[in-house]
């Protein structure tokens, strides 16, 4: 099984650039969310999905745009890249929430 | 404010040794407990806890729920290099229509051959 599949896994943008992380999961999990994570401020949640056509805020959800419009896909889109969005981004799918949560490989992103 | 917090933030021991990692929490309405190891990549899951008292065990590692004092340990027994890592400890809240996982910063834990 692939399970939490997120691409790229790398990538360098100009400030002012926009792209869209992708992240796919093949097990038909509900619940899908988007986390950065920086060095002393752990996993901070972006944005989450409850289902197909959910999703809400997490705790950092500016600059940041998501869509659930299948429940395999969840995007990311960064709408203006800016140097403070420079991070490492997982994907994260669950059955339900507060369940295991599978991870996707991870992004890392500098903008430069 | 919901809350997680993981002691000691990092920790360097010798092969063979036993670490006992530390997890507390404040939140809303706890639905689940859960333990992740990361190494340089994405965390993989180890336990998910959601009674007190009933450890949870896999292999070398074990953990423990106290929902009346609001903590969790993860003990690791026999320290191998491989256990070298950062272990993240996360809460579910359930807390109306703002349900989500609480994230601890973690512990850093070196294995020294």
């Amino acid at each position: 099984n692939a399970g939490v599949t997120q691409t790229p896994k790398f990538q360098v943008l100009k400030t002012g650039q926009s792209m869209t992380l992708q992240c796919a999961q093949d097990m038909n999990h509900e619940y899908m969310s988007w986390y950065r994570q920086d060095p002393g401020m752990g996993l901070r949640l972006i944005h989450y999905s409850v289902g197909a056509g959910i999703t809400d805020q997490g705790e950092v959800p500016n600059g940041y745009n998501v869509s659930r419009s299948t429940t395999e896909d969840f995007p990311l889109r960064l709408l203006s890249a800016a140097p403070s969005q420079t991070s490492v981004y997982f994907c994260a799918s669950s059955y339900l929430l507060g369940t295991e949560a599978f991870f996707g490989q991870g992004t890392r992103l500098t903008v430069v | 404010e919901d809350k997680v917090v993981q002691s000691p933030l990092s920790l360097v021991v010798h092969e063979g040794d036993t670490v006992t990692l530390n997890c507390s929490y404040e939140v809303t309405n706890f639905r689940s407990l859960l333990w992740y190891k990361q190494e340089k990549k994405a965390p993989t899951f180890l336990f998910m806890l959601t009674s007190s008292g009933i450890e949870k065990k896999s292999g070398r590692l074990s953990s423990i729920l106290d929902k009346k004092e609001l903590f969790s340990i993860l003990n690791i027994t026999a320290t191998q290099t491989g256990d070298s890592a950062v272990y993240l400890c996360a809460v579910g809240d359930n807390a109306g229509n703002n349900r989500k996982l609480i994230w601890g910063l973690g512990t850093s834990l070196a294995v020294n051959p």
